[in-house]
């Protein structure tokens, strides 16, 4: 079985500055993704970066990016010039490889409620 | 595209009676869907796996006989909470994996919420 830890329940920065959450796994598989989340108080689930545990590379989306250390198991999440529009629960996740293709299940970390003050 | 739909967004069922819900893609077909339930200002806890044309797998904990899941069609599942109680409250969320592709994104529906009184 998989766990997937957030230690940071909530956190506030002001706008336009770069805030870091922080994700830890637990896992015995060799291949899996790693996803964070966004949601809103619409309550609607918003990918907002994806990593295969493959690649070296960190993945980056825009304004996104992660540092994901395989060895540690850690998969923290940076985001630079934070908007207003960026408060919201950020989740981490974690989905095993699925042979063939396609998503699995996903576990996910409690989450962090991120406030971003004007 | 991959717009997953969920209906009702908001019900409101008496003790004992049923209620379903149900998750639709909109523009792909989904050979699986997942179902999730989030406790209030908690995480995300994954429920079952619903796969079209066999039985759904449940994870641990969660009651087959209470939480019916139906995946008649690679666009629609169902997840039916029968005999609801109060402690059933709470949103469902389900998503769906895109059929025949290498995509491993999960397309989430906007969730339910259910208020059992």
């Amino acid at each position: 079985a998989q766990t997937v830890t957030q230690s940071q329940p909530e956190m506030s920065v002001q706008e336009a500055e770069t805030v870091t959450l922080s994700c830890t796994y637990d896992t015995s598989e060799n291949n899996y993704y790693l996803f964070w989340y966004k949601q809103p108080p619409s309550r609607q689930m918003i990918l907002v970066i994806r990593q295969e545990a493959y690649k070296q590379q960190n993945a980056t989306e825009n304004r996104f990016s992660v540092n994901f250390q395989k060895a540690a198991k850690s998969f923290s999440l940076k985001i630079s010039d934070s908007q207003l529009g960026d408060t919201a629960m950020y989740f981490c996740a974690f989905m095993k490889h699925v042979r063939g293709g396609g998503a699995d299940g996903l576990t996910f970390g409690k989450g962090t409620h991120l406030i971003i003050q004007p | 595209g991959a717009v997953v739909s969920q209906h009702p967004s908001r019900v409101i069922c008496k003790s004992g009676t049923s209620v379903k819900i149900e998750c639709r893609s909109l523009d792909f077909q989904a050979t699986t869907m997942f179902w999730y339930r989030q406790f209030p200002k908690k995480s995300l806890m994954l429920m079952a796996t619903s796969n079209e044309g066999s039985k759904a797998t449940y994870e641990q904990g969660v009651e087959k006989d209470k939480f019916l899941i139906n995946h008649a069609s690679l666009t629609l599942s169902t997840l039916t909470v029968t005999s609801a109680h109060p402690e059933d409250s709470s949103f469902y969320i389900c998503s769906a994996s895109m059929m025949g592709t290498l995509n491993t994104e999960a397309f989430f529906g906007q969730g339910t919420r259910l208020t059992v009184v």
